[in-house]
């Protein structure tokens, strides 16, 4: 049972661009959901978060989008850069819980020149 | 260091073997996890711990899994008769604290291969 999905495996954007990367969730218990990016051989390393109380989250060119009604997010990423290219994993977790996460499989970005 | 460690960074081990695999966590962190990951797979929660005592192990995926934190810092997970289905990058993360939205701190992860 997948409670949080990101049905794109792969996704590939030029330069300058914007990036949309999709999650959804199917357990109406989350209330805070964070984006990690993780490069080969290295751990995730978290982006941004937002709480299920917010419906938007922005920091610097990284703003995540969360529809309840929907049990949405997305992560834009504008400008996308080279260096943006990595997996991101979207992930979900219940206050009180401990901080436990239920990640999803991810999705490979790819920023071209 | 300032991140969380893991060693080692990878681990082949033949089937049926006992294997250890350790964590250092970020100092000062009282959360600590353990989440493995399988190829074209997200990190599944193992377990955490908050302190000394395992919190939550509900992730554990039979009983030839056991974690221990014996001093609230350093952790090891433990593998007994590691079978195929094993192999896996198995991550640890420490927090500041086990609370909800707490930013949890990924080490880079032990590549365990069982031949």
């Amino acid at each position: 049972d997948q409670q949080v999905k990101q049905n794109s495996p792969s996704l590939s954007v030029q330069e300058g661009r914007i990036s949309i990367l999709n999650c959804d969730y199917t357990n109406s218990m989350f209330d805070y959901f964070l984006w990690y990016k993780k490069y080969p051989a290295e751990g995730p390393t978290f982006l941004i978060s937002i709480s299920s109380i917010k419906d938007k989250n922005e920091d610097g060119r990284f703003t995540v989008f969360l529809n309840k009604s929907a049990k949405h997010l997305s992560l834009h990423i504008v400008p996308s850069q080279p260096g943006d290219s990595a997996v991101y994993f979207c992930a979900a977790g219940v206050t009180g819980g401990g901080n436990k996460l239920t990640f999803g499989t991810g999705t490979q970005l790819k920023v071209e020149l | 260091g300032a991140g969380v460690s893991q060693t080692p960074s990878n681990k082949v081990t033949e089937k049926g073997k006992y294997v250890e695999l350790r964590c250092d966590p970020i100092s000062g962190h009282t959360a600590l996890y353990w989440y493995r990951q399988s190829l074209g797979q997200g990190p599944e929660f193992l377990i955490y711990f908050q302190g000394t005592g395992a919190a939550d192990d509900s992730g554990l995926p039979n009983d030839r899994f056991f974690a221990v934190r014996p001093e609230g810092s350093v952790s090891t997970l433990k593998i007994q008769r590691t079978e195929r289905g094993d192999s896996a990058v198995y991550l640890c993360a420490s927090s500041l604290w086990g609370q909800g939205g707490t930013e949890a701190f990924f080490g880079q992860g032990t590549r365990l291969t069982v031949v």
